[in-house]
């Protein structure tokens, strides 16, 4: 079985701070690893895509990727109460034309405290 | 630009009952998914579609069926409801399903979908 493990959370923080959120995936051959963000109620909401070692920033949000420990990570600078919901880590599992899977992780629950 | 619309939004369905969830994508995406979310499960892939005229099974297929009827629209059916398939289904749609790049999936806004 192929997974996607994340801390369920919640994760509380305080309004300023940085939020950390982790997840390991077990499929050395992944290629592709996204964060959704996801509000009670709503649909997943795409807010970073990552394909190489590294970081990657966007605005307020920075994913970081490494393939050898097999762990992407998304922190939140200057976390606002808005950001508060469940972030979902995603791995495409896939290895060639046929084989796709995106698989998701449970989610971890952000709670920013004003 | 309407992105991924899915049909109905809410449903009620009497056990052994059947439905077909309907979606469509206007982003010329080759791509199309269908997931279901459950308390404490997360989002698991039912059945997706690489590219128009392919599907395939995801993790959790069984009681379902899809049809990917052309490049813009992917529906599934449920031939005879069962109370395990109360469910919020989510339709998803990327660009190729199988390259390094373009793979992002963007959602539709859900069915909520009870079987009583």
């Amino acid at each position: 079985q192929k997974e996607v493990e994340q801390n369920s959370g919640p994760l509380s923080v305080p309004e300023g701070a940085i939020a950390s959120l982790n997840c390991t995936y077990s499929d050395r051959g992944s290629q592709s690893f996204f964060w959704y963000r996801q509000y009670s109620g709503k649909s997943p909401e795409l807010i970073m895509s990552i394909y190489s070692n590294g970081d990657k920033e966007d605005g307020r949000f920075t994913a970081q990727l490494n393939k050898a420990s097999q762990y992407v990570s998304l922190l939140i600078r200057d976390s606002q109460p808005s950001d508060s919901a469940t972030y979902l880590c995603a791995v495409n599992i896939g290895s060639g034309a046929g084989s796709y899977q995106l698989t998701f992780g449970k989610g971890t629950k952000l709670s920013v405290i004003p | 630009n309407a992105g991924v619309t899915q049909t109905p939004k809410f449903q009620v369905l009497k056990t052994g009952q059947s439905m077909t969830l309907q979606c469509a994508q206007d982003m010329n995406h080759n791509s199309m998914y269908w997931y279901r979310q459950d308390p404490g499960m997360g989002l698991r892939l039912i059945y997706y579609s690489a590219s128009e005229g392919t599907t395939d099974k995801g993790e959790v297929p069984n009681g379902y069926n899809v049809s990917r009827l052309n490049k813009r629209e992917f529906s599934l059916r449920l031939e005879s409801a069962a109370p395990s398939q109360t469910s919020v289904y989510f339709c998803a749609s990327s660009e190729q399903a199988w390259r390094n790049l373009n793979t992002e999936a963007f959602f539709g806004q859900g069915t909520r979908l009870t079987v009583v």
